[in-house]
């Protein structure tokens, strides 16, 4: 285990489709964060699970995005009918459930909506 | 909430030349503050952290330095290489049980050969 993956790495869809993108942490983290980047722009929280529970949420999240981790394993975000204000890299990160520990974000996915 | 605002936006050095980004950040009860560098293609990587109990850190050619008085923070390399060329996020957070962290807008860094 060498890090945190994410796939796809890009997905291009069409406004109104749903998509879905995985996060494998590293397999000690019990932390399992997602951000939004945009471009120019540094990454914003969107939800956070320790284990298989979702403990925060940003506003950010609206209705149309669910996030799930079940079995405290690996995540996966899913964006159902997309907008074109969706496209962005969407991060995954995880930690170990310590005082204070610094991330470890994958390469991201970037998503693109036509 | 926490809003961290970062500058320069861009910053371009000479190899061997040092570079300097710097942060200030609004929420007084933050109490962590890592660094990460972004290269084309790839997501965030930790580069360096600071506690707020602690003035200044250093690993090798990288340096951090805070001022909670002030509330500000800055990244220090030293001797720059052209692999430095990246993107620099600073960020900062509170331990209220999880770390939210909120990031600057980032530092493009290019080091010229």
């Amino acid at each position: 285990d060498t890090g945190v993956s994410q796939n796809p790495r890009h997905k291009i869809t069409k406004r109104g489709q749903n998509v879905t993108f995985r996060c494998d942490p590293i397999s000690e983290h019990n932390r399992l964060y997602w951000y939004r980047q945009t471009l120019g722009q540094g990454p914003e929280f969107l939800t956070y699970f320790q284990n298989e529970a979702q403990l925060e949420k940003s506003r950010l999240l609206s209705d149309r995005f669910s996030a799930e981790r079940p079995k405290g394993s690996f995540s996966t975000l899913e964006i159902q009918r997309t907008e074109q204000g969706d496209s962005a890299m969407y991060l995954c990160a995880s930690s170990l459930d310590s005082a204070i520990n610094g991330y470890t974000f994958g390469s991201g996915t970037r998503l693109t909506v036509v | 909430g926490e809003n961290v605002e970062q500058h320069p936006s861009t910053l371009s050095v000479q190899e061997g030349d040092s570079a300097v980004i710097k942060c200030t950040y609004s929420d007084s009860a933050s109490n962590y503050f890592p660094w990460y560098k972004q290269e084309l293609g790839k997501g965030p990587q930790l580069i360096i952290d600071i506690r707020s109990n602690v003035g200044e850190k250093k690993d090798q050619r990288i340096a951090v330095t805070l001022n909670k008085t002030a509330k500000h923070f800055s990244l220090h390399i030293t001797e720059t290489q052209p692999e430095d060329s990246a993107v620099y996020f600073c960020a900062g957070t509170m331990n209220t049980g999880f770390q939210k962290l909120v990031f600057g807008t980032g530092t493009r860094l290019l080091v010229s050969p």
